[in-house]
């Protein structure tokens, strides 16, 4: 089975921070990677699609790359209302989540 | 609009079954697969099991296989999960989701581009 990793595990930022996440799979999954965001009570929302395409209405703050064994998820300028859970999902058998990065405001 | 709307969840003693479903609306889902991704109380996102469009590909998470089955009715626009031989480990929200299906030029991903509101199941005595 491939395994996630992703770190920070949490973090804290002012509005306007870039800040940035990384997802880390136990082999090469190419580009099949995905971000979700998940606000408390509610369920998850795809950010990111194939580690770098921006799904239809999501803000252009959010981008995604990397490839292989490595990806790097970024919000350019954080907002209030990006205070979520995000999780990275990979699919190159079946699909498996990473453990989550808590983002919240300093 | 897409919608999901899961149902069934519920308090259920170890060793019983429960079954769940999810209505689907505003797609055509006899051309989508599905999935099951559960989570937790305070925990992180797993997923549990999908189907093909035609119910011709069946996948389960090790920690299902065998106790829980997924099924289809493209017909009624249903999904469903039925769940045996249940466990405290299985009590999570259970969220169907839509795969968004999408192909490059090269293969097919598998992301999760709509979810339900998701269903609690609760196994205790």
């Amino acid at each position: 089975d491939i395994q996630m990793t992703q770190s920070p595990s949490s973090l804290s930022a002012s509005v306007g921070d870039r800040v940035t996440i990384t997802c880390q799979a136990s082999q090469d999954i190419s580009n099949y990677l995905n971000w979700y965001q998940q606000k408390p009570g509610k369920a998850p929302k795809l950010l990111i699609y194939d580690a770098s395409n921006l799904e239809t209405g999501v803000p252009s703050r959010f981008s995604g790359s990397g490839s292989g064994t490595d990806f790097t998820f970024t919000i350019s300028s954080l907002q209030p209302e990006d205070i979520a859970t995000y999780y990275c999902q990979q699919y190159d058998n079946l699909p498996s989540f990473g453990p989550g990065t808590k983002v919240d405001i300093k | 609009e897409v919608q999901l709307v899961e149902s069934g969840g519920g308090l259920v003693k170890p060793g019983g079954s429960l079954r769940l479903s999810c209505a689907a609306s505003g797609f055509t889902f006899s051309s989508y697969s599905m999935n099951w991704v559960r989570q937790a109380p305070g925990k992180g996102l797993e997923w549990v099991s999908s189907i093909s469009s035609s119910s011709s590909y069946i996948y389960y998470a090790d920690s299902v296989k065998g106790r829980f089955t997924i099924s289809r009715d493209n017909a009624k626009n249903s999904l469903y999960l039925q769940m045996n031989s249940l466990r405290a480990e299985d009590t999570a929200v259970y969220y169907c989701a839509r795969d968004k299906g999408y192909c490059s030029s090269t293969s097919c991903s598998t992301s999760f581009d709509y979810w339900g509101q998701g269903t609690l199941v609760t196994v205790s005595s």
